[in-house]
């Protein structure tokens, strides 16, 4: 089975850098993403991780350790739009979309 | 750009009736997922299509939930009947990979409430 941890709330200030936490244990593991998703909306896809290190697009960047069962996204200058709920997700074995959800953290960007 | 076209965006219905939810996926994605959310957590996958074959629906409730994609394009997710714990965001999503591990798309969702 799958088991997902992230922290359920944070809150930051526009214009720092917050990161969010991800651990899971996992039976197998393939690669995994972060999501993005603003209230009453569907999620939107952040990054995908398969190999160890760190992956930067933007503002937004990606970490994995596959050893240590670990992943952080990290945003660097907040901004208030960037408050929203971030999901942790894991792919199984062999590849596959059959994503495995975090409860998701909520952050609260605040002035 | 292309969506994921879910509706209706909110149904809200009394227990024991009957529900249906409509996806349509992006032109040319062969996978579909249906996955519900419950508020404050995060998407739990019900079932899995790729084209019309149902690849994994081994988390759905098949004494009330059933779920079909006849022709490979659109699929209908139905509940009957509904009951209060069925409350939840339904979210359709699909992913142009047959295999290996690609970006999935969401819909916008049907929220459902069940008074």
């Amino acid at each position: 089975g799958q088991n997902i941890d992230q922290p359920t709330e944070m809150t930051a200030t526009e214009g720092a850098i917050v990161q969010i936490n991800c651990t899971y244990q996992t039976s197998g593991f393939n690669g995994l993403f972060w999501y993005q998703q603003h209230a009453g909306e569907a999620p939107t896809f952040l990054s995908y991780n398969v190999l160890d290190g760190l992956e930067e697009k933007g503002r937004f960047s990606s970490f994995l350790s596959r050893s240590k069962g670990y992943s952080y996204l990290l945003l660097k200058e907040l901004q208030m739009k960037d408050s929203a709920s971030y999901l942790c997700a894991v792919s199984p074995p062999g590849g596959g979309n059959k994503l495995t959800f975090g409860t998701g953290t909520q952050l609260k960007v605040e002035l | 750009e292309a969506e994921v076209a879910q509706s209706p965006r909110y149904k809200i219905t009394e227990k024991s009736q009957a529900v249906a939810f409509w996806c349509d996926p992006i032109s040319g994605h062969a996978t579909l997922y249906w996955y519900r959310q419950i508020l404050g957590q995060g998407p739990e996958l019900l079932v899995q299509f790729q084209d019309e074959s149902v690849v994994d629906d081994s988390q759905l409730p098949k004494d009330r939930f059933s779920a079909e994609r006849l022709k490979g394009v659109d699929s209908t997710l139905k509940i009957q009947p509904a009951e209060l714990g069925d409350s939840a965001m339904y979210l359709c999503a699909s992913s142009l990979a047959r295999l290996g591990t690609g970006e999935l798309f969401f819909g916008e969702g049907s929220r459902l409430t069940v008074l």
